[in-house]
């Protein structure tokens, strides 16, 4: 069944440490790829998004990912994350070819950082 | 402002009443789309438009209508609320193929 997989509901991280989100996702071809950011009470910010070409992807907020084809992922990573890094981040996929750009979400991840 | 707004913000209304939710973008998007956020479902699909007069389900339609006679508009109602509808709903615009951009989003509490 096609999904967005993203493992881990809930991270904490000290503030000036790295970042890791994973998601995973199961589709027949390789889709379109987005990662969103909800912080409380607001609304989805774009992070990045992947298309096609280099498979290492920057982002807005010092955030980058990699598309890895052979394990079907795309995990979000900061190097150093900041106290306002604190959200909701969400892994999206378009699958190429479907109907009007229709985006599936995956769970969420909730990131709390610790000062 | 330019850019895509919602409203109300937060609503609560009883069950059984029809409730409207508003959303509005000024970019001339062609493509809109609504969807609800419920704790550990992320975001799921209710309707979507590809164009004025042209709407499609979404993943979770059932007990919900929408149209669009304007480009810029497309609002979301609820004929008859049920508790189950309590979430936040978010609208969303983009272009053909591009990004999708996110409205602040409406609480809805359904008593």
């Amino acid at each position: 069944a096609q999904s967005v997989t993203q493992p881990d509901i809930h991270i904490t991280v000290s503030e000036g440490a790295s970042l890791e989100l994973r998601c995973n996702y199961s589709y027949g071809a390789t889709p379109y790829l987005f990662w969103y950011v909800q912080s409380p009470g607001q609304g989805l910010q774009l992070l990045l998004k992947y298309f096609s070409g280099d498979t290492l992807v920057q982002g807005i907020k010092g955030f980058e990912a990699e598309f890895k084809r052979s394990q079907s992922s795309f995990n979000l990573r900061k190097p150093s994350v900041h106290w306002s890094d604190a959200a909701e981040y969400f892994c999206a996929v378009e699958p190429r070819g479907s109907t009007l750009g229709r985006l599936y979400f995956g769970r969420g991840t909730q990131l709390t950082v610790w000062p | 402002d330019a850019g895509i707004t919602q409203s109300p913000r937060y609503k609560i209304t009883e069950t059984g009443r029809q409730v409207t939710l508003m959303c509005h973008q000024t970019w001339s998007h062609s493509y809109m789309f609504w969807y609800r956020q419920d704790l550990g479902h992320g975001l799921r699909l209710i309707y979507y438009s590809a164009a004025a007069d042209i709407t499609d389900k979404g993943e979770v339609p059932d007990g919900y209508v929408v149209s669009r006679s304007k480009t810029e508009n497309f609002p979301l109602t609820l004929e008859s609320a049920t508790r189950s509808q309590t979430s936040v709903y978010f609208c969303a615009s983009s272009r053909p193929a591009d990004t999708q951009y996110f409205g602040p989003g409406t609480r809805l509490t359904v008593l």
